[in-house]
C-alpha cells in the first residue's frame, strides 16, 4: 500500500515552462508538506497545509503555488521555470501539525530544468 | 538565527558502533528528529527527542541535551544496509516546521 505518492517521478522541462507535481496520501493525515532538496542535499521546507489551510509559507518565489483540493492531496504548480529550480521535490504528510508527529515522505520528484 | 551542523561524511566497519553528532542553534525549539535517507530514496523517520536524555529503539539510540544544543545518533552492530545519509532536524517552534541539517553520509565497510 502506497502511503504518500507523487507524480511524476521524473520531470525534464525547459526554462520558462509551467509544470505541476501532484501528491496524494492515503494515511488519513491532516497535515501535508512540500520540501525541496537541492544538489547539496539540503532539505528545505517550502509549504505546509493543515486541513487544506496554508500554515507554513517559507520564503519561496511566488512562481511556486501550492493547492490543496482536499486534505489527502497537495499539488505544487511552478510557473516560468528557472535553472535553479532543478532539484528533488518531496511531499510529506503527518497526522497533525504538532511537533511530536513524524513526517512520512513521498518518493520524490526529480525536476530537471534545461 | 537558526543553524544546524553535522559532519559531512563518516565511515565505519560492519559490526561496529558509530556516533553521529548534531549541534543546533535556535530561539524556538519543539524537538529534535533524526531521519535516514538512502541514496535516491525518501527520508524515513528514525527518532524524536523533546526531553533531555537517551531514547533507545533497537540498534539505534538518540540523545538530546537542550541546554547544550546537542544531539547524537548512535548506531550499534552496524550492517551494510545502514550505509545512508542521516539527517538531523529540529522543530523550530511551531506547526511541525522542521529545519534540516545537510546530512551525514555514512559508509559502512565490510
Amino acid at each position: 500500500d502506497t502511503a504518500v505518492s507523487q507524480t511524476p517521478k521524473y520531470l525534464v522541462t525547459q526554462m520558462g515552462n509551467d509544470k505541476s507535481i501532484k501528491c496524494e496520501q492515503n494515511l488519513g493525515h491532516d497535515t501535508m508538506y512540500w520540501y525541496k532538496q537541492d544538489s547539496k542535499k539540503f532539505l528545505k521546507i517550502m509549504f505546509s497545509y493543515n486541513n487544506k489551510e496554508l500554515i507554513i509559507n517559507e520564503t519561496v518565489p511566488n512562481r511556486f503555488s501550492p493547492k490543496s483540493p482536499d486534505k489527502a492531496h497537495l499539488n505544487l504548480h511552478i510557473n516560468s521555470l528557472e535553472l535553479g529550480d532543478s532539484a528533488v521535490y518531496f511531499c510529506a504528510s503527518s497526522q497533525g501539525e504538532d511537533a511530536s508527529y513524524e513526517q512520512y515522505f513521498g518518493p520524490g520528484t526529480r525536476l530537471t530544468v534545461t | 538565527g537558526q543553524n544546524i551542523d553535522q559532519p559531512t561524511e563518516m565511515t565505519a566497519t560492519e559490526g561496529a558502533i558509530v556516533q553521529i553528532n548534531c549541534t543546533y542553534q535556535t530561539s524556538g525549539f519543539n524537538g529534535l528528529f533524526w531521519y535516514q535517507q538512502h541514496a535516491g530514496e525518501a527520508p524515513t523517520f528514525l527518532s524524536y527527542n523533546v526531553l533531555d536524555g537517551l531514547e533507545e529503539k533497537g540498534r539505534f539510540s538518540s540523545f538530546l541535551s537542550r541546554s547544550k544544543g546537542y544531539s547524537y545518533l548512535l548506531l550499534k552492530e552496524l550492517q551494510m544496509k545502514d550505509s545512508a545519509s542521516y539527517l538531523c532536524a529540529f522543530d523550530s517552534g511551531g506547526y511541525n516546521k522542521l529545519i534540516f541539517g545537510a546530512g551525514t553520509r555514512l559508509a559502512v565497510h565490510p
